[in-house]
């Protein structure tokens, strides 16, 4: 079956504008997570999604910051008002209820705000 | 202060040597990950430990819970087990990553 997916791979963008980031996990994963990879940086955690339940936002960066999953599936990460602190690679991972040790990443989107 | 630190931040090996590497962390944590970033930026999962020591094929991932500490073992390292290494804590809600240790392993 398919991996974790992720549109748009690049993005490019002015700063002041919004980008939506999308990810599709792999079918039958109700856990999504999303990361962010600044250059030359570690891997940043941002927010998961496990199941039904509210996600934690404390890991957002700001309140620019949003992430939704509809239909317990697919998930956006929304950056409004996008600042040039936020280039990076946006990387989703989605895994099995409660199996976080076994999260598999998708490909990326590089975010680059000129 | 980082919550992960891990060492060395460079490793370079001759092929067939025994490589360490090394996380201490300073949160409470359910578990900790071993993660492997391949030079293309593909991510791949290796290790969740909660206690004690696992093995997988060559690599072998002990953690000590008393005195915060793990530790990622390559016996045997391979030029393909060149990649970043990175190590990880999950507090029950939070992630924190280590700045990953880049490791090359020369033919």
């Amino acid at each position: 079956g398919a991996g974790v997916s992720q549109s748009p791979s690049n993005k490019v963008t002015e700063k002041g504008k919004d980008v939506e980031l999308r990810c599709d996990p792999i079918s039958g994963h109700t856990a999504l997570y999303w990361y962010r990879q600044s250059l030359g940086q570690g891997l940043e955690f941002l927010i998961y999604f496990q199941g039904n339940s509210a996600p934690d936002k404390s890991g957002l960066p700001s309140d620019r910051f949003s992430a939704e999953r509809t239909g317990g599936s697919v998930s956006t990460l929304t950056i409004q008002r996008t600042q040039q602190e936020d280039s990076a690679v946006y990387l989703c991972a989605s895994s099995f209820q409660g199996r976080i040790y076994e999260q598999y990443f998708g490909p990326g989107t590089r975010l680059t705000v000129t | 202060k980082n919550e992960v630190e891990q060492s060395p931040q460079n490793l370079t090996a001759q092929e067939g040597e025994f490589i360490t590497i090394n996380c201490s962390y300073s949160v409470g944590i359910s578990a900790l990950h071993w993660l492997q970033q391949h030079p293309g930026g593909g991510i791949v999962s290796l290790f969740m430990l909660s206690s004690g020591k696992k093995k997988h094929g060559r690599l072998i991932a002990t953690i000590n819970i008393q005195e915060k500490h793990s530790s990622l073992h390559i016996t045997a390292s391979h030029p393909r087990d060149s990649a970043v290494y990175i190590c990880a804590v999950f507090t029950g809600n939070q992630f924190y990553f280590g700045t990953g240790t880049s490791l090359t392993v020369i033919p």
